[in-house]
């Protein structure tokens, strides 16, 4: 299957500071990724749709000016939390799929923020 | 909207069979998927359905009757190792695909 990296793997910032966090597809051209939350022993929330070179589709309830999507390549997706509070702390995870069938995962980026 | 229901958890001895059910109601309804994840890590795809009927891939197995927006993941022979949520996955395509996921079914497999 498909290659899905993420970066970085964790990180700990504090309050009222920004964080980005990097989607590489690296073998094949993603025109769409997702990003997702996940909080301790619960689901993935999917929070938006990362849509190449075009503005990305946000779940309702997820706040746009909050956590800004870039996804200015075939194999990049960035999301940035802004202003970062301590109940922002999660682990975010990117998907990059093909026709709808399989999702490809990259490996997650544990955000805590003190 | 959407939702998907599957039980919370489920606790089975090596060597068993289990199955894991998942009702859902979605509009633009695409198919059907499973993921496996244990704890600290990404999920893994296991399977997908947009057919109805049977799909095996070795000790896993999964089903889908869309008149019944019902699906089922069947786990054989079950090791140690597959301790670890399972989550059912709905995509639909509303001028778009989308992945929504259900809130995970724990399996314990008890030596």
């Amino acid at each position: 299957g498909a290659v899905v990296s993420q970066h970085p793997s964790w990180v700990i910032c504090k309050s009222g500071t920004s964080v980005k966090i990097e989607c590489r597809s690296l073998d094949f051209q993603a025109t769409t990724m997702f990003w997702y939350r996940q909080f301790p022993k619960q689901s993935l929330m999917l929070m938006a749709t990362s849509n190449e070179g075009s503005k990305a589709t946000y779940e309702q309830g997820v706040e746009k000016d909050k956590f800004l999507i870039n996804h200015a390549s075939l194999t990049l997706s960035t999301l940035t939390v802004t202003s970062a509070h301590p109940e922002d702390s999660s682990f975010y995870i990117c998907s990059s799929s093909g026709a709808g069938e399989e999702q490809y995962f990259g490996p997650g980026t544990r955000l805590t923020v003190t | 909207g959407q939702s998907l229901e599957q039980p919370s958890e489920v606790t089975a001895v090596e060597g068993a069979i289990v199955q894991i059910n998942c009702t859902y109601q979605t509009s633009g309804f695409y198919g059907l998927s499973w993921y496996q994840q244990h704890d600290g890590g990404a999920p893994t795809f296991l399977s997908y359905n947009a057919l109805d009927g049977l799909e095996e891939t070795g000790r896993f197995s999964s089903f889908l009757s869309r008149s019944d927006s019902y699906g089922y993941l069947l786990l054989q022979e079950l090791q140690m190792k597959d301790s670890a949520s399972y989550f059912c996955a709905v995509t639909r395509n509303t001028g778009g695909f989308k992945t929504i996921f259900g809130a995970g079914t724990r399996l314990f497999v008890k030596a």
